[in-house]
């Protein structure tokens, strides 16, 4: 069963606003991760953030955990034409730290 | 550096027929797993191997089967496939289970008619 689940599942912009994309669970986890997705390709690891953190930031990312509302968000300031991809959230908790990935958000930066 | 290689990239197999995707990981890392992607699906764990030697089932493991050959291979086989085996598969990397960050492969476009 899917942990996570992102909100919204599309957005469009344009290039040089900020994105935001959610990610909800439902159980007690150990650490959340977001990945994104070019058309065609695997996918690639942006941010891990542990269960005792609440904000981390990588560049122009900045990733927010409330594990009192087991929710997460992604933002991407300042976007660019090639952020355009898919982006992931995986949960990864219980005693055999898998990790469960929702089924995306669908970003696109418009030139 | 190569990181995660999956082998074919893309296979076209009748129903009833058998096939095994390789994937080869070079960054000595422990852990390894197969996940499928589907349309409106995300991401599903197939199998995965938390260290050499030992293999688990994940969500979707029905029709599938893996071996650990060593710690840089993990290999994936359909026995007889289904069309509903249609999919993209993944293999990923990481250095242990649920807690680094996984490194995946570009994937294999599977289609079963």
């Amino acid at each position: 069963s899917q942990q996570g689940e992102e909100d919204p599942q599309a957005l469009s912009i344009q290039e040089g606003e900020n994105a935001t994309m959610n990610c909800s669970y439902k159980t007690s986890i150990n650490n959340l991760q977001w990945y994104r997705q070019n058309s065609g390709r695997g996918l690639v690891h942006l941010i891990l953030i542990r269960s005792n953190e609440r904000e981390k930031h990588s560049g122009r990312l900045r990733v927010t955990l409330d594990t009192s509302k087991k929710s997460s968000s992604l933002l991407i300031t300042a976007s660019r034409a090639a952020d355009t991809a898919s982006y992931f959230c995986a949960t990864s908790g219980g005693s055999n730290y898998k990790l469960t990935f929702g089924k995306g958000t669908l970003l696109t930066v418009n030139p | 550096n190569a990181g995660v290689t999956q082998t074919p990239k893309f296979q076209v197999l009748k129903t009833g027929q058998s096939m095994t995707l390789q994937c080869a990981q070079d960054m000595n890392h422990n852990s390894m797993y197969w996940y499928r992607q589907d349309p409106g699906m995300g991401l599903r764990l197939i199998y995965y191997s938390a260290s050499e030697g030992t293999t688990d089932k994940g969500e979707v493991p029905n029709g599938y089967n893996v071996s650990r050959l060593n710690k840089r291979e993990f290999s994936l086989r359909l026995e007889s496939a289904a069309p509903s085996q249609t999919s993209v598969y993944f293999c990923a990397s990481s250095e242990a289970t649920g807690v680094s960050p996984l490194h995946f492969g570009n994937g294999t476009r599977l289609t079963v008619t």
